[in-house]
């Protein structure tokens, strides 16, 4: 099994402000996802963290909008930039063994 | 591509079943999952299946994967009104990531 641990749990963040998510893993993992929930939404893949590479993005995804760290096999950060009020969602890091696990996620509200 | 269907909502009597469907299109899954999320709270885990099943029971809940079709189910027995949440259905598609269908909103009534 794994446990994540995800911080902020949730902000309040100023238009054009960027904030960094961390995400901090209990064991060594090869790749670690991060998700978008949007309102009333599912779940969408943003990009995949390897590392030692450079994250593989999603459609729709960019990475000057979420750069993405991943130093090294236990930790990565998502970076949202230039935030916007459609940025406002919840946010989730993930890593799959067998099961998939995830962190609790954080909760950004753009105003 | 990777894609995950689901009917949006479901309504149920209290004690009674509630049957959960879902439709994949990738057919190298090798994992397919069901998480429950409450009301402003994070992703519940409730079981998974691996793709060389077609059965798994824990508990209240019984999933069904129809490998040919596409299809998975999550069956809950005896639903109670603390069931009430969306349930969503997910696949682990290529390099791990997990594709994830919309949701379905279960409402239980008395």
């Amino acid at each position: 099994s794994a446990v994540i641990s995800q911080k902020p749990s949730r902000d309040i963040c100023q238009r054009g402000t960027s904030l960094t998510i961390q995400c901090q893993v209990d064991s060594q993992v090869t790749m670690m996802f991060w998700y978008r929930q949007q309102p009333g939404q599912s779940l969408t893949l943003i990009a995949t963290a390897n590392q030692g590479s450079e994250a593989t993005y999603e459609s729709g995804f960019v990475i000057d909008k979420f750069p993405i760290s991943r130093p090294n096999l236990t930790f990565s950060t998502l970076t949202v930039s230039n935030m916007s009020p459609e940025d406002s969602s919840i946010y989730l890091c993930s890593v799959v063994i067998t099961e998939a696990f995830f962190g609790q996620g954080t909760r950004l509200t753009v105003v | 591509g990777e894609d995950v269907e689901q009917s949006l909502f479901l309504s149920v009597r209290e004690g009674d079943s509630s049957v959960i469907n879902c439709t994949y299109t990738d057919s190298s899954s090798t994992y397919l999952y069901w998480y429950k999320q409450e009301p402003g709270a994070g992703l519940q885990l409730l079981t998974y299946i691996f793709s060389n099943m077609d059965m798994k029971q824990d508990q209240r809940l019984t999933v069904l994967l129809n490998k040919k079709d596409k299809h998975l189910s999550l069956r809950i027995a005896d639903t109670q009104t603390g069931d009430s949440a969306i349930y969503f259905c997910a696949e682990k598609g290529g390099y791990n990531k997990l594709i994830f269908g919309a949701g379905t909103r279960l409402a239980v009534h008395p």
